[in-house]
């Protein structure tokens, strides 16, 4: 089955610096690479998403490549702000697949911005 | 959009007692609901995948008969704890997926369990 590996386990910046974390993904059937932002006791919350027919999506101050000869992909946040702080997965999925969508997530990064 | 509500939030039960804990999709409907429960400062473990009107598939290792899954419509999917033991306290996450095969998931903001 699919395995994520997700780096690193803990982030610390200070406010307004960049931050990116790293995910690998094994199965290369893979083509749905959401990324979630969890902060405590609150379920995750979407906040981007990619297909394996692109490289590259932007949202604000929020980036996601993937590699999918690599078999990796990233987040990376600008600009960072202290509410920024949380808890972000990434996860795979094969979308179309005969597995009703089921997604396999990263073992989780704790982001700390500090003002 | 894409609001996904879970009720309770919170319960405490005594051990031996059932809990049902409830998901709905507030603004769409959903190709496929999924159950997930989270350990302290763990990843999310997926515990089943419903679909309405059919049985749930249960994930390897998680018992169907403990947790009953019930999905009555495309907005509504129940989890219910049977039995439940002081080891089935846990933090309960539901998911409500659109798309070809329900991949895009919108997250429920989670039931904390404790069982006494």
């Amino acid at each position: 089955g699919e395995n994520v590996e997700q780096h690193p386990s803990t982030l610390s910046v200070q406010e307004g610096d960049s931050a990116v974390i790293k995910c690998t993904y094994s199965d290369s059937a893979s083509n749905y690479f959401p990324w979630y932002k969890q902060e405590l006791g609150k379920g995750p919350q979407l906040i981007i998403d990619i297909r394996s027919n692109v490289g590259e999506k932007k949202d604000q101050r929020i980036a996601v490549t993937l590699n999918k000869t690599a078999k990796h992909f990233s987040l990376h946040i600008t600009e960072t702000q202290p509410e920024d702080s949380a808890v972000y997965f990434c996860a795979a999925s094969i979308a179309g697949g005969t597995s009703y969508g089921k997604l396999t997530f990263g073992q989780g990064t704790i982001l700390t911005v500090h003002p | 959009g894409a609001v996904v509500s879970q009720h309770p939030s919170r319960v405490i039960c005594k051990s031996g007692t059932s809990v049902k804990i409830e998901c709905r999709s507030l603004d769409f409907q959903a190709t496929t609901m999924f159950w997930y429960r989270q350990f302290p400062k763990k990843s999310l473990m997926l515990m089943a995948t419903s679909n309405e009107g059919s049985k749930a598939t249960y994930e390897q290792g998680v018992e169907k008969d403990k947790f009953l899954i019930n999905h009555a419509s495309l907005t509504l999917s129940t989890l219910t704890v049977t039995s439940a033991h002081p080891e089935d306290s846990s933090f309960y996450i539901c998911s409500a997926g659109v798309g070809v095969r329900g991949e895009t998931q919108y997250f429920g903001p989670g039931t904390r369990l404790l069982v006494l």
